[in-house]
């Protein structure tokens, strides 16, 4: 089945420590993202990447770094820098087309990432 | 992208009509409207789009003012499963990227 998958869907990890957060796709899209989500509100942007070997820091960048080698993979990296991790944090992907009707995004199950 | 303002939630009987409202009134003109829906604890999933006709799809029917400042997401046979956080999302589109502005939407809660 095509999708996006997101592992583990629940993180502990100790404050201070880098903790990295998978997503993989394989509907063949060139864009994707990632967001973050905090209790009772929308989703913020962290980063995105249109491309391969290309990324663009969010409104949320601080913190957090990514990388794209690979078309179907976007792993986030949430770092000792960011100071309130714990939240529920959302990968999606969508293609890059000329017409905006085409640019919907599909999102992973997520993961909840909670930082003791 | 512009502002959207939504209800924070809403109550809806089931098999009913849900009809959630979401103001946008300093939508310009190359500006979509998109509504997507959370249930609790999974990603997003996108429900319709439109500019300025009325659309329609399985899911749902999107009607937008003629003045486009607002419009209305139906659901028009509301079921427990439908129950879910509703998104109403104004964007362009730019060189610069797909970027969705999420606000805190509206909460339906669907009833027997």
């Amino acid at each position: 089945d095509g999708g996006i998958t997101q592992s583990p869907k629940y993180l502990f990890r100790k404050e201070g420590q880098n903790v990295t957060l998978s997503c993989e796709q394989n509907l063949n899209h060139d864009a994707m993202y990632w967001y973050r989500q905090d209790p009772g509100q929308g989703l913020r942007l962290i980063y995105y990447s249109q491309i391969v070997n290309d990324f663009q820091k969010g409104d949320i960048a601080e913190g957090y770094s990514v990388s794209r080698e690979k078309k179907e993979s976007f792993p986030l990296t949430v770092t000792s820098a960011q100071k309130n991790p714990t939240a529920f944090y959302l990968c999606a992907s969508s293609i890059v087309a000329s017409r905006l009707a085409d640019n919907e995004q599909f999102f992973g199950p997520g993961t909840r990432l909670t930082v003791l | 992208d512009a502002k959207t303002t939504q209800p924070p939630s809403m109550d809806c009987a089931e098999g009913r009509a849900a009809n959630l409202p979401c103001n946008h009134s300093t939508i310009s003109g190359n500006e979509y409207v998109y509504w997507y829906r959370q249930i609790h604890s999974q990603g997003p999933q996108y429900i319709i789009h439109g500019l300025k006709n009325n659309e329609t799809n399985e899911m749902a029917s999107l009607i937008i003012t003629e003045d486009r400042k607002s419009s209305t997401l139906i659901l028009p046979h509301a079921t427990l499963r439908d129950t879910a956080v509703y998104y109403c999302i104004v964007r362009s589109f730019t060189g610069g990227g797909n970027k969705l502005t999420f606000g805190t939407g509206t909460q339906l809660k669907v009833e027997l």
